[in-house]
């Protein structure tokens, strides 16, 4: 099955600098990626994603980057700020033929943006 | 708050009793997930359903678990004769064909602690 791993597990920012979370997967068939926030004792929440017939996908400070070939794909948030503090996940779907789409998602990274 | 509900938020329960927990998707959306998620990981797929339709489940659902979606609407998913392992956040998810069928809608999961 599909293995996604992510790096790195935590991650501080000063406020303002850019913060870039990196994963990568197993399965080459595997064509979505998706990006989820989660706030300490909150749901996980969709904030970005990106299908594999597209290498970039951009939403104001937010931006994602995907290499096929490589099988790999990135998150990268620009002028962070505090409200930016959460857990990110990234996450893989690779359906089997004619069923529905699973995600497997990473171990998620801890991002903390220092004032 | 028209999103994704789960009831109960938390559960703790003694080890070998039966649990049940209830998800209401959202209400136009016809495909419904449950996932697992234990602390410092990223939420593992255990079980969809398309409508009243069980298609899918992970190795991960032993025959400890039971999940079911009777009318199409509102899931269920039950735990018998819990386990200390049990212990961890479950998500309940839903998506729509209509606003892309993987992007995933999460409640705000039930915490279970088994004792």
């Amino acid at each position: 099955g599909e293995n996604v791993e992510q790096h790195p597990s935590t991650l501080s920012v000063q406020e303002g600098d850019s913060a870039v979370i990196k994963c990568t997967y197993s399965d080459s068939a595997s064509n979505y990626f998706p990006w989820y926030k989660q706030e300490l004792g909150k749901r996980p929440q969709l904030i970005i994603d990106i299908r594999s017939n597209v290498g970039e996908k951009k939403d104001q400070r937010i931006a994602v980057t995907l290499n096929k070939t490589a099988k790999h794909f990135s998150l990268h948030i620009t002028e962070t700020q505090p409200e930016d503090s959460a857990v990110y996940f990234c996450a893989a779907s690779n359906p089997p033929s004619g069923s529905a789409r699973q995600l497997t998602f990473g171990s998620g990274t801890q991002l903390t943006v220092l004032p | 708050d028209t999103g994704v509900s789960q009831d109960p938020r938390h559960k703790i329960t003694k080890r070998g009793q039966n649990v049940t927990f209830r998800c209401d998707p959202i209400s136009e959306h016809n495909r419904l997930y449950w996932y697992r998620q234990t602390l410092g990981q990223g939420p593992e797929f255990l079980t969809y359903f398309q409508n009243e339709a069980q298609l899918e489940k992970s190795r991960l659902l032993s025959d400890r678990f039971s999940a079911e979606r009777p009318k199409g609407s509102f899931s269920t998913l039950e735990i018998q004769r819990t386990e200390q392992g049990d212990s961890a956040m479950y998500l309940c998810a839903s998506s729509s064909r209509d606003i892309g069928r993987e992007k995933l809608f999460f409640g705000s999961g039930t915490q279970l602690s088994v004792l």
